[in-house]
């Protein structure tokens, strides 16, 4: 089984309006990170947000905020206000164990096109 | 603060070469990890080093590649000979000392690799 779901190879956008982009995860484990990152077309790995299990509180980060659903094991990354620079894969990564397990594994990404 | 350093930025070589890929992680950072990204394969951990010792080299293809990190402050992945499907983005990346909220990778811009 897929320890990260990403469903939504593609997405589009319009310009100001805010988009959800889903991610599902797998384990079995308590204590795990979920984490976002951006990949704009020159290449570079961005990090964008990050949530802890045990963590209370959805995690934000500016216009970013990670909506955590721990009962139905999802991790979506809410961007408010697209702006034409979010166009770019955005990747659903989880570290399982305890923090001083570093492995960590990726989805297979969505694609954002913010529209003008 | 400069971040994650990896080069050669572009490699092009030809089959039965050896080619050599180097990273600098971000300094006080006591993880390493190196990635690589195919459209086919999606993003892979290869192997990751805590305090320059390797922890988990499962993500490793084959013995044609191997990977050190002498000190702290440098790694290489080498592989001999290479093969035109080893043509990838590889990605070096680091992390801080394990913690809660601490794990987050941070990725330099990559190398990419074309084997003729």
């Amino acid at each position: 089984a897929q320890k990260i779901t990403q469903t939504q190879p593609g997405m589009f956008v319009q310009e100001k309006e805010a988009v959800t982009l889903d991610c599902t995860y797998d384990t079995s484990d308590p204590s795990y990170g979920l984490f976002w990152y951006k990949q704009p077309s020159s290449g570079e790995m961005i990090f964008l947000i990050y949530q802890g299990s045990y963590d209370q509180q959805n995690a934000t980060e500016g216009r970013y905020s990670l909506n955590f659903q721990k009962a139905r094991k999802s991790a979506n990354l809410v961007i408010s206000a697209s702006q034409l620079g979010d166009s770019a894969m955005y990747f659903c990564a989880m570290r399982e164990g305890p923090g001083g397990y570093q492995k960590v594994t990726f989805g297979t990404g969505t694609k954002l096109q913010v529209i003008p | 603060d400069a971040g994650v350093i990896q080069s050669p930025r572009h490699e092009v070589t030809e089959m039965g070469q050896e080619v050599t890929l180097r990273c600098k992680p971000i300094s006080g950072h006591d993880y390493l990890f190196w990635y690589r990204q195919t459209m086919m394969r999606g993003l892979e951990l290869l192997i990751y080093f805590n305090n320059n010792v390797p922890i988990d080299d499962s993500g490793m293809p084959e013995d044609r590649f191997s990977a050190k990190m002498p000190n702290a402050s440098f790694s290489t992945l080498k592989i001999q000979p290479s093969e035109p499907r080893d043509s990838a983005v590889y990605f070096c990346a680091s992390s801080p000392i394990a913690g809660v909220g601490q794990e987050t990778q941070y990725f330099g811009p990559g190398t990419r690799l074309l084997v003729l």
